[in-house]
């Protein structure tokens, strides 16, 4: 069965710093698909970035982008440059199969980041 | 349009009393999903369409019900509703690995 873990309940940092977070993944599936989406404080959920398990590149997208490590079935999220905006409730998902089959999403438990002037 | 729209944003609700939460897209997605999420809690999947076939998952199979009388349009239903029902319920749609997520409901019963 598929399984998503985010071991990091909160993190706090400066504004204008790089966080990273953490997120470990269990799958059979030799293709999956990984994705990170955001909180916002209204409860609305949404996409940040996505890394398709086939890409060897680490998927980039503003100042969001992944560090893939398909050994370690780990896909953590890393923030650049951060804004007091940024912080909210991240989420890790996963879903396996490939894009023409069906499956479910699965989440992790979420990451709640505290960025401070 | 590319968004999920869930109606209504807000719902306060009586124990023991039914809730009908409804969600649409018009993207031609195949797979409607719906999800609880609590505080402090990942989001819960509850059950899915796909296609015209439903899937409720184990332990929420007798809680929940859904209909989805064409592609665009999904309910979920709470037959008598108690206080652990207070949440945030997601509708998602997909067609493929694409997902949108809707604004979510947030009910309270009380």
């Amino acid at each position: 069965a598929q399984k998503v873990t985010q071991t990091q309940t909160s993190i706090s940092v400066m504004e204008k710093t790089t966080v990273t977070m953490d997120c470990v993944y269990e799958t059979q599936d030799s293709s999956y698909f990984l994705f990170w989406y955001k909180q916002t404080a209204s409860g609305e959920i949404v996409f940040l970035i996505r890394q398709d398990s086939y890409k060897k590149e680490n998927a980039t997208v503003g100042h969001y982008s992944l560090n893939f490590q398909k050994p370690k079935s780990s896909i953590g999220l890393i923030i650049t440059a951060t804004q007091i905006e940024d912080s909210a409730v991240y989420f890790c998902a996963m879903r396996e199969g490939g894009s023409s089959s069906f499956s479910k999403l699965v989440f992790g438990q979420g990451t709640s980041l505290s960025v401070v002037p | 349009d590319t968004t999920v729209k869930q109606n209504p944003r807000y719902k306060l609700a009586r124990v023991g009393k039914p809730v009908n939460l409804i969600c649409s897209q018009t993207m031609n997605h195949d797979t409607m999903y719906w999800y609880q999420k609590k505080p402090n809690q990942a989001p819960k999947l509850l059950l899915f369409y796909y296609d015209k076939i439903l899937n409720r998952e184990a332990d929420t199979f007798e809680k929940f019900q859904s209909s989805r009388p064409n592609n665009s349009f999904c309910s979920l239903y709470i037959g008598s509703a108690g206080l652990e029902y207070s949440a945030m319920y997601l509708c998602a749609s997909s067609r493929g690995s694409d997902y949108t997520f809707g604004s979510g409901t947030r009910l309270l019963v009380i």
